[in-house]
């Protein structure tokens, strides 16, 4: 089984400010990876970030960078020098070899 | 931009119809999935595959039935579409072969049942 938790309905930041979301999960998968999708208002879901579960390094892509423990179960996104095109909602998610669960998401607000 | 689309857009409908919500791909993904959204809320599970006459229900029980007969094409159908089935529909693929691929995400089709 797969379960995703993200505890912040909504967060704000203001721009060019710093802001982490946080997520937790669960699996029973050996072989999974992580990830945080980007929903903005009226358009597709998109990529933002991907971990590999047997990294220990944490992924980075420019602005965006995850904070990955394992032993926690815990995979937070860090969004540094925060843009007006940041604002969407963020899920974060686990894929094993067949399904891909998202967790509940997390509103962000940028404060111009 | 993703080759992965979804029809209709929008729909609104009575009570009791049947109706397919389609969904297709032009990657040659082996894995397709369908999730159902509320406004603003999270996306839940609803049916997967993983290839051609395999298909599997996800976490979230949904009246809803799909099929899987051609790699491309995954739709989803209401046999007696009822105002509780009103959500947004999303549709994704990814290439299989491991758990590292990244998914695309159709553009959704909100459906309204009156």
């Amino acid at each position: 089984a797969q379960t995703v938790t993200q505890s912040q309905p909504e967060m704000s930041v203001q721009e060019a400010e710093t802001v982490t979301l946080s997520c937790t999960y669960d699996t029973s998968e050996s072989d999974y990876y992580l990830f945080w999708y980007k929903q903005p208002p009226s358009r597709q879901m998109i990529l933002v970030i991907r971990q590999e579960a047997y990294k220990q390094q944490n992924a980075t892509e420019n602005r965006f960078s995850v904070n990955f423990q394992k032993a926690a179960k815990s995979f937070s996104l860090k969004i540094s020098d925060s843009q007006l095109g940041d604002a969407a909602m963020y899920f974060c998610a686990v894929q094993g070899a067949q399904k891909l669960v998202f967790g509940q998401g997390t509103r962000l607000t940028i404060n111009p | 931009e993703a080759d992965i689309y979804q029809t209709p857009r929008y729909l609104v409908i009575g009570t009791g119809k049947k109706i397919t919500l389609e969904c297709s791909q032009t990657m040659g993904h082996d894995k397709m999935y369908w999730y159902q959204q509320d406004p603003g809320m999270e996306l839940h599970l609803i049916h997967y595959s993983y290839g051609v006459n395999s298909t599997e229900k996800g976490d979230l029980s949904s009246e809803s039935t799909v099929s899987r007969i051609r790699t491309e094409h995954f739709p989803l159908t209401l046999e007696s579409a009822r105002p509780s089935h009103t959500s947004q529909y999303l549709c994704a693929s990814r290439q299989g072969g491991g758990s590292h691929t990244e998914a695309f995400f159709g553009q959704g089709t909100r459906l309204t049942v009156v």
